[in-house]
């Protein structure tokens, strides 16, 4: 079956800690995206890719970083530096600009 | 600058109809998604409007008025499993998507 995988579905960083978020998609999109979701408020955009070896800072990448060195997979890392990291983090991918986005499952990131 | 309002939280029975409304400000407009969103759940894609009119599609149907900046949902025969969040989305001349804090649907039986 076709689809996204988010994992983990929970994680728990520490301070002062960088984690890493996984996403890998299997339905041949070429563009991915990384969404923050805080009670209360829409999506917020963190990252998004077009292309391998290619993304572009959304509306709140400051403490975030992203790589895609395969079109299946795009990693996000929430660094030490995002001082407020505790949130729903989603993951899409999409055909193209204007088009569906589809989501994996989410994970919830606490901090400890 | 960009907006989407919508109603934070709406009550209905179970068999009746309800509309979400949502007014949207944007710079530009490449058309509005309606999402579903389960509580801790991801969104999931019910409906895209980009020209003025209702679209339908089985329960679930969707209107569009481009110069009011206006969009609606509308669910029949509502079921106790369309209790969710309801996301309306646009996207801008730039082809970003703006999301609205999304409307929580109770459906009471």
């Amino acid at each position: 079956d076709g689809g996204i995988t988010q994992s983990p579905k929970y994680l728990f960083r520490k301070e002062g800690q960088n984690v890493t978020l996984s996403c890998e998609q299997n339905l041949n999109h070429d563009a991915m995206y990384w969404y923050r979701q805080d009670p209360g408020q829409g999506l917020r955009l963190i990252y998004y890719s077009q292309i391998v070896n290619d993304f572009q800072k959304g509306d709140i990448a400051e403490g975030y970083s992203v790589s895609r060195e395969k079109k299946e997979s795009f990693p996000l890392t929430v660094t030490s530096a995002q001082k407020n990291p505790t949130a729903f983090y989603l993951c899409a991918s999409s055909t193209g600009e204007v088009s569906i986005q589809y989501f994996g499952a989410g994970t919830r990131l606490s901090v400890l | 600058g960009q907006n989407i309002d919508q109603p934070t939280e709406m009550t209905a029975t179970e068999g009746a109809i309800v509309q979400i409304n949502c007014t949207y400000q944007t710079s530009g407009f490449n058309g509005l998604f309606w999402y579903q969103q389960h509580a801790g759940e991801a969104p999931t894609f019910l409906s895209y409007n980009v020209l003025d009119g209702l679209e339908e599609k089985g329960r679930f149907s969707s209107f569009l008025s481009r110069s009011k900046g206006y969009s609606y949902l509308l669910l029949k025969e509502l079921q106790m499993k369309d209790s969710a969040s309801y996301l309306c989305v646009t996207m801008d001349s730039n082809y970003q998507l703006i999301w609205g804090a999304g409307t929580k649907l109770i459906i009471k039986p």
